[in-house]
Formats: structure tokens, sequence, C-alpha cells
């Protein structure tokens, strides 16, 4: 069984320049996660999906960040414009249950 | 703000010694806590899901233990290896929330 998939792998940008990231979960996974992990602290959530529907993007900052899941399978979070304190590692993950998430290798951005 | 506390935050160990260490997490309306191992430029692995206190699992070498009244989980390693080098994170969810993950212990196994 196929992994979730995320690309691109790193990625540096200088700040107020926009970035997008990608994720292809597993298969037959309704729901996928997207999470940012800076130095030092534990992965934060940043926007949950079930299917094509958001479930929490509570904690998204929705000033410069948006994420969709237009067809339930892949998704794709952007930033636009990017600031330096978004360096960090965005991991994406998905689950069929609220049990046991599977995550992508995640995707390091470098705002200079 | 739930708070998951791990300690400690690096660990250096010598190959072949055994180590542990901690998670703590709110006592209240606990529904699950979640281990994973984070080895560098690979994918977080999920190790152990634990949902009764008192619960112990083991994977090979690395087994758990969960408190769930005093809010505290152990994860334990015996006989270190260079492979066992990675961060561990443990993750609580409370009820219906979403999953809060503590910063994690870095793990170094030194040969």
């Amino acid at each position: 069984e196929a992994g979730v998939a995320q690309s691109p792998r790193y990625k540096i940008i200088e700040k107020r320049q926009s970035v997008a990231f990608w994720c292809n979960p597993i298969s037959g996974h309704a729901t996928l996660y997207w999470y940012q992990q800076i130095l030092g602290q534990g992965p934060k959530l940043l926007i949950q999906f079930q299917n094509n529907g958001v479930v929490d993007d509570s904690q998204l900052p929705k000033d410069r960040f948006s994420a969709e899941r237009l067809k339930g399978v892949d998704s794709t979070l952007k930033i636009q414009p990017a600031k330096l304190e978004d360096s960090a590692v965005y991991l994406c993950a998905s689950t069929v249950s609220r049990d046991t998430q599977y995550f992508g290798p995640g995707t390091r951005l470098t705002v200079l | 703000i739930l708070n998951v506390e791990q300690s400690p935050q690096s660990l250096h160990v010598q190959e072949g010694d055994s180590t542990n260490f901690t998670c703590s997490f709110p006592s209240s309306n606990f529904y699950a806590l979640h281990w994973y191992r984070w080895e560098t430029a690979k994918s977080p692995e999920a190790l152990f899901v634990m949902t009764l206190n008192g619960d112990e699992k083991k994977k090979g070498r690395i087994s758990a233990t969960l408190n769930t009244k005093e809010g505290y989980s152990y994860l334990y390693i015996k006989g270190s290896q260079p492979e066992d080098s990675a961060t561990y994170l443990c993750a609580f969810r409370q009820g219906a929330q979403k999953l809060v993950f503590g910063q994690g212990t870095r793990l170094t196994i030194n040969p």
C-alpha cells in the first residue's frame, strides 16, 4: 500500500513570495490533515478535511494561508505572502478514523 | 489550551544501553495517547496507540506504558541500536478533539 506522498520535499523562498505544497493521501482515507512543525516544537494542526469539507481550521492563519481538497483526494496548502516565521516542516497526514494518522515525509520550507 | 510535555528534550545514549523518556498530558477527559518515531528525512511512523489506563504495549525492543489518572506515559527502549536514533513524539487526544503533540524527545545513539 502506497504511503502519503508530499511534494516538494524542500523549498527555499524569499519573504513575501508565494509557495504551494501538495499532498496525496493513502487511497480511501477520507480525513486529511496539514500540520506545521517549527524547529523545537511539536507538529501543530493547521487544517483538517473530511472528504472535501473543512472540519477544523481554527489554527490556520487565514490572512496568508489557504488550503483546498477539491475532489476529496489530494490537497494543496498555499502560503501567500510568506513570512520568515513560516519556516518549518509542513506535514500532511491521512486516516480512515480518529485512530492512527499516517504521515508523509513533509516539506521543509525555508523563508529567507 | 492543552499542554503536552515531553522530557527530556534530547538524550544521548551509548549503543547497547537501555533508555526511557516521558510524555505528560492532562488527566481529564482522556481519549487516546499516540507515540510516533520520526527519523530524519523520513515520515513520522506510528509506534503505539494507547487508550486504557495501565496499558502496556510492546514492539520489538520498544515498549510503552500509560497512566491516565496521573497523566503520563513512558516509552522504553531496551538495548539501544544506532537505528533507534530519531525524534520520538507523543500526541494526546482529549475527547473528540484534535491530536495535540508534544515537542518531542530527540534520541541519539552513540556507537
